[in-house]
């Protein structure tokens, strides 16, 4: 069985680019949260796909937005990308909403 | 608005001593409680979680103390030991959920020899 798994480790991009991340949840997983982690930080809670349908949203702006695949794997996509979101980005794995998560190791995110 | 608020920032305990953190939530929908330990360069991992009918929960050397009433929860670490040596945070959910977590700040743990 393999956890859940994020590439790239870390990328660099400049402010007003779009940003990729990919995420791959735990094997039998069907649900995906994504969550983004400031340095010395709290993780904060982005948004949450499940079955493909996105399934409740923090408190960030509409240029954040993702994408869950019938694999149940997921994608958080950045747009117009300013300072402030240089952050560890965490995708984290649950069998259903209501069941614990398992968080992957992360993606370093810079903005330049 | 910070929903959940962890003390201390950061804590130094020697080796075979008790870590103590503790946390504080404003909402009274929350009804999951985890730990989370973190080490650099990795995701958190779960340590413990409570829900509030219960208010103690241990496991090995990590337990949780849940007051209902007054809002928090606290962490203990029995017999600490330096590979304990990471951030730990609180977090809390609501509606019968495990994951939409609302994190505390943090708190780094060095353990000392």
């Amino acid at each position: 069985e393999t956890g859940v798994t994020q590439s790239p480790t870390h990328l660099i991009k400049t402010r007003g680019q779009q940003v990729t991340l990919r995420c791959s949840s735990q094997s039998g997983h069907n649900t995906v949260s994504w969550y983004q982690q400031a340095l010395g930080q709290g993780p904060q809670f982005i948004f949450q796909y499940y079955r493909e349908e996105e399934n409740g949203r923090g408190n960030f702006p509409p240029r954040f937005s993702g994408l869950q695949f019938p694999n149940y794997s997921s994608e958080l996509n950045v747009n117009a990308l300013e300072l402030d979101d240089s952050a560890l980005y965490l995708c984290a794995s649950s069998f259903g909403p209501l069941n614990e998560q398992f968080f992957g190791p992360g993606t370093r995110l810079t903005v330049l | 608005q910070q929903q959940v608020k962890q003390s201390p920032q950061s804590l130094i305990v020697q080796k075979g001593g008790i870590s103590i953190i503790n946390c504080a939530y404003e909402n009274t929908a929350f009804d999951y409680f985890p730990w989370y330990q973190q080490f650099p360069g990795k995701g958190p991992a779960l340590l413990i979680a409570i829900r509030p009918d219960v208010s103690e929960k241990k496991e090995g050397r990590f337990t949780i103390s849940f007051n209902k009433s007054a809002k928090q929860f606290s962490l203990h670490i029995m017999d600490s030991q330096p590979g304990d040596s990471a951030t730990y945070f609180c977090a809390a959910s609501k509606a019968g959920t495990a994951s939409k977590l609302t994190f505390g700040t943090g708190t780094r743990l060095q353990v000392t020899l």
